[in-house]
């Protein structure tokens, strides 16, 4: 029961550099979604998808790119990473047709320096 | 837009004790859902509970209940016999049933539990 799964759990990076997070769900949820937490502000969304080929910005979408082209997959791009992007970010899928509840995969800490 | 607001930012409880989490939302929707997710050190967000708005009845998962008051848009977390492994941040959320799917989530409560 693998459920979401997130990479890398941890990373470090330099102010300017570029990375992906991996994110991959096994439970053929259309909705995904990733979003940082920061201490005090509570999960704010960033980007999410509806289906493959389908996506729309949250609430934080500045400098951070995503793509859906295929239903277990949604990659979340930092173009160039700021100090301001250092945040614990999740990624989280649910089915559109249930009550719909989140499965959160276990987060990745992300440190720009 | 939909707004969550959890005004304890942090709560601590004696072992065995019953504690009770607050959390208000801002809707003028009459349809939708609440949620409460438990966050422990691990960082792993776990559903505790849920509730549809439609329903009357308040939601129960073994040792926690809500107190859910629509008129009011009060959805209260109950932890009864709280134990040492419910030591965690505890999010309230909200989703629409009808614009974006969207979750909105509260600022959080961290709940320490006292041996």
């Amino acid at each position: 029961n693998a459920g979401v799964t997130q990479t890398p759990k941890f990373q470090v990076l330099k102010t300017g550099q570029s990375m992906t997070l991996q994110c991959a769900q096994d439970m053929n949820h259309e909705y995904m979604s990733w979003y940082r937490q920061d201490p005090g502000m509570g999960l704010r969304l960033i980007h999410y998808s509806v289906g493959a080929g389908i996506t729309d910005q949250g609430e934080v979408p500045n400098g951070y790119n995503v793509s859906r082209s295929t239903t277990e997959d949604f990659p979340l791009r930092l173009l160039s990473a700021a100090p301001s992007q250092t945040s614990v970010y999740f990624c989280a899928s649910r089915s559109l047709y249930y009550t719909g509840e989140l499965f959160f995969g276990e987060g990745s800490r992300l440190t720009v320096l | 837009a939909q707004t969550v607001t959890q005004s304890q930012p942090e709560m601590s409880v004696q072992e065995a004790e019953t504690v009770t989490l607050s959390c208000t939302y801002d809707t003028s929707e009459s349809d939708y859902y609440l949620f409460w997710y438990k966050q422990p050190p691990s960082r792993q967000m776990i559903l505790v509970i849920r509730q549809e708005a439609y329903k009357q009845q308040n939601a129960t998962e073994n040792r926690f209940s809500v107190n859910f008051q629509k008129a009011a848009k009060s959805f209260s977390l109950k932890i009864s016999d709280s134990q040492l492994g419910d030591a965690a941040m505890y999010f309230c959320a909200y989703r629409n049933t009808n614009t974006g799917n969207q979750f909105y989530f509260g600022t959080g409560t961290s709940l320490t539990v006292i041996p």
